[in-house]
């Protein structure tokens, strides 16, 4: 099926440092959602957001929804231990279903 | 958000056989969808589960294999059939609220054929 494309597909980063992933589309979405996915466990919904250009912070997080509709971006700031997982963009199509990202496996180093 | 609760949250089972896959949600839904992970990949819509009505399969899914139930607003069930070790994954119900809004998971049952 559909998927978007995410990246980095990966990163090793040392604790404190600053984590960005992006997430691309050749179709347009209404609903941008990024997901933390931990080993053994169901995704959890971080960031929702709902117009394009629409810039949402969740702690550490910051989401933003880009101008095209197409594309998203995931900050974090200050990573942290806990902070490693997947991470899962995921759009909402005209169809009303959720199309997911291939994933960012993020690890921090202590 | 709601609350899913996915039952079991693992098996392991013999291939030929089939496993049926629970998930109960705190309060009435208007959406709920059976997802696939398998092992390393992303999220995989298996189908929507109607209530009242049967199931909406996406391409390369079929009822045979993957039966749905969905008898209220509250509760779905998916059945694997006659399961291979291909169908080891990760099974996910994912719940929405209405049109255009978020989409919540449960922790999700992890399957294993041998």
């Amino acid at each position: 099926g559909q998927q978007l494309n995410q990246s980095p597909q990966s990163m090793f980063i040392q604790e404190g440092e600053d984590v960005s992933m992006n997430c691309t589309s050749s179709s347009i979405f209404n609903t941008w959602l990024w997901y933390k996915q931990d080993p053994g466990e169901g995704p959890v919904l971080l960031i929702a957001l709902y117009k394009a250009g629409e810039l949402t912070s969740n702690g550490r997080l910051t989401a933003q929804f880009g101008i095209t509709r197409k594309d998203s971006f995931l900050n974090i700031s200050a990573s942290i231990p806990s902070d490693v997982g997947i991470y899962f963009c995921a759009g909402l199509s005209r169809t009303y279903k959720y199309i997911f990202g291939t994933g960012t496996r993020l690890k921090v180093l202590a | 958000s709601a609350v899913i609760s996915q039952k079991p949250s693992r098996d392991i089972c013999q291939r030929g056989t089939s496993l049926t896959i629970q998930c109960q949600v705190d309060s009435q839904v208007t959406m709920m969808f059976w997802y696939r992970q398998q092992p390393g990949q992303s999220l995989t819509l298996i189908a929507t589960a109607n209530q009242g009505s049967e199931a909406t399969y996406e391409s390369g899914f079929v009822i045979d294999k993957f039966p749905i139930s969905r008898p209220n607003l509250t509760f779905s069930t998916l059945t694997v059939s006659n399961m291979s070790p291909e169908d080891s994954s990760i099974y996910l119900c994912s719940v929405d609220r209405g049109m255009n809004t978020e989409a919540f998971f449960g922790q999700g049952t992890r399957l294993t054929v041998v």
